[in-house]
């Protein structure tokens, strides 16, 4: 199967700054990108869809200025939790979808942020 | 609200074999039934994929009854190794992303 690679698996940080999580498709190309944030024992909710070279669609309740997210490339979506805080620590998961995969969703190995 | 209604979770032996059903009573017309497996702190896997009849991969087999309001994921000859949780999906194809994941059905292998 396709191959999503996300990085870093693991970050702490302080509160107030910023943490970059990169999801990168590996053997495809992926015009769009999702993001998803899971808390322990939950199921996962998607926060945001990534498009290539515009910007991304944030489902409701998700804050966009809070949760930057960047498609520059069809490999490479980028998202930033700016200004974290320790209700920000969660479980973040990226996917992304090859074409001809009848939308078969591949997801990275997930970033667990923890906000001190 | 999720489409999908599975079991909390379910216990099973090595070597036996499982089977997980999904209720999914709404199902639409252009709507496919993907399973995926979960392991903590990872994200989750995909397994397998069925619209309607049997499908049948390496690594598990999916009913799905002609009515498809209901699908079962059968994984044979189960190992530790299967200790996971398991999502039943429900999606258009052309709209995968925007799949609502229920709480999924936690699956323990004991020895």
């Amino acid at each position: 199967g396709a191959v999503v690679s996300q990085h870093p698996s693991r970050v702490i940080c302080k509160s107030g700054t910023s943490v970059k999580i990169e999801c990168r498709s590996l053997d495809f190309q992926a015009t769009t990108m999702f993001w998803y944030r899971q808390f322990p024992k939950k199921s996962l909710m998607l926060m945001a869809t990534s498009n290539e070279g515009s910007k991304a669609t944030y489902e409701q309740g998700v804050e966009k200025d809070k949760f930057l997210i960047n498609h520059a490339s069809l490999t490479l979506s980028t998202l930033t939790v700016t200004s974290a805080h320790p209700e920000d620590s969660s479980f973040y998961i990226c996917s992304a979808s090859p074409r001809g995969s009848n939308e078969k969703l591949f997801f990275g190995s997930g970033t667990q942020l923890s906000v001190l | 609200l999720a489409k999908t209604t599975q079991p909390i979770s379910m216990d099973s032996y090595e070597g036996q074999e499982v089977n997980i059903t999904c209720s999914h009573n709404n199902i639409a017309t252009n709507d496919y039934i993907t399973w995926y497996q979960q392991f903590p702190s990872q994200g989750p896997r995909f397994i397998i994929q069925g619209y309607k009849t049997k499908v049948t991969n390496e690594v598990a087999s999916l009913f799905i009854p002609a009515d498809r309001k209901s699908s079962t994921l059968s994984l044979p000859r189960v190992s530790l190794s299967d200790t996971a949780v398991y999502y039943c999906l429900v999606g258009d194809r052309d709209s995968n992303y925007q799949l609502i994941w229920g709480a999924g059905t936690k699956l323990i292998i004991k020895p």
